[in-house]
């Protein structure tokens, strides 16, 4: 099935530095939405946007919303620890019915050295 | 509960035998997903449920697999003939309504061996 192209596949840094990771897709979606899993646990959202160029903050996260609506990106800021996971962005359509099905990226994972 | 349960969390089992692996979303919650996620990809979308209904089936991947939600609150994802390629996490998530955020479950692991 389709999946959004999400990069970067992996990253490795340290403690206080900032991350940045972006979702691709060569579709329109309406709605993007950025999830963390944990091992072992389902995908937890961290952030949802909605409109084209909507910029959206969650304590240190930060995601945007492309004006295209064909792409979105995620920022960390002064990451720590327990950031670590594996981070997902996904898509949602609201056109011809589609609504509810989430497409999702392959996934960032992201290692913190403290 | 206050979340989505999934049962069992790991289930290991022969090629060619049958799976139940069960979901109990949010109490309240209409709208029932499973998502299967292989070994280093995101989720992907198998079925919707509103109410008791398969309002969309179109991404369970042949005929072996098939889901209930009888009530309209517990599934069941039932898998046939299971085959190694089968193998990967099976996520349940539920939501208030199609147009709202999902809450996933910790899923079910399942290995074919």
């Amino acid at each position: 099935g389709q999946q959004l192209n999400q990069s970067p596949q992996s990253m490795f840094i340290q403690e206080g530095e900032d991350v940045s990771m972006n979702c691709t897709s060569s579709s329109i979606f309406n709605t993007w939405l950025w999830y963390k899993q944990d091992p072992g646990e389902g995908p937890v959202l961290l952030i949802a946007l909605y409109k084209a160029g909507e910029l959206t903050s969650n304590g240190r996260l930060t995601a945007q919303f492309g004006i295209t609506r064909k792409d979105s990106f995620l920022n960390i800021s002064a990451s720590i620890p327990s950031d670590v996971g594996i981070y997902f962005c996904a898509g949602r359509k609201s056109s011809g019915g589609s609504n509810y099905k989430l497409t999702f990226g392959k996934g960032t994972l992201l290692t913190v050295n403290p | 509960g206050a979340g989505v349960s999934q049962t069992p969390s790991n289930k290991v089992t022969e090629k060619g035998k049958y799976v139940e692996l069960r979901c109990d979303p949010i109490s309240g919650h209409t709208a029932l997903y499973w998502y299967r996620q292989s070994l280093g990809q995101g989720p992907e979308f198998l079925i919707y449920f509103q109410g008791t209904g398969a309002a969309d089936d179109s991404g369970l991947p042949n005929d072996r697999f098939f889901a209930v939600r009888p009530e309209g609150s517990v599934s069941t994802l039932k898998i046939q003939r299971t085959e190694r390629g089968d193998s990967a996490v099976y996520l349940c998530a539920s939501s208030s309504g199609a147009d709202y955020g999902y809450t996933f479950g910790s899923g079910t692991r399942l290995t074919v061996v």
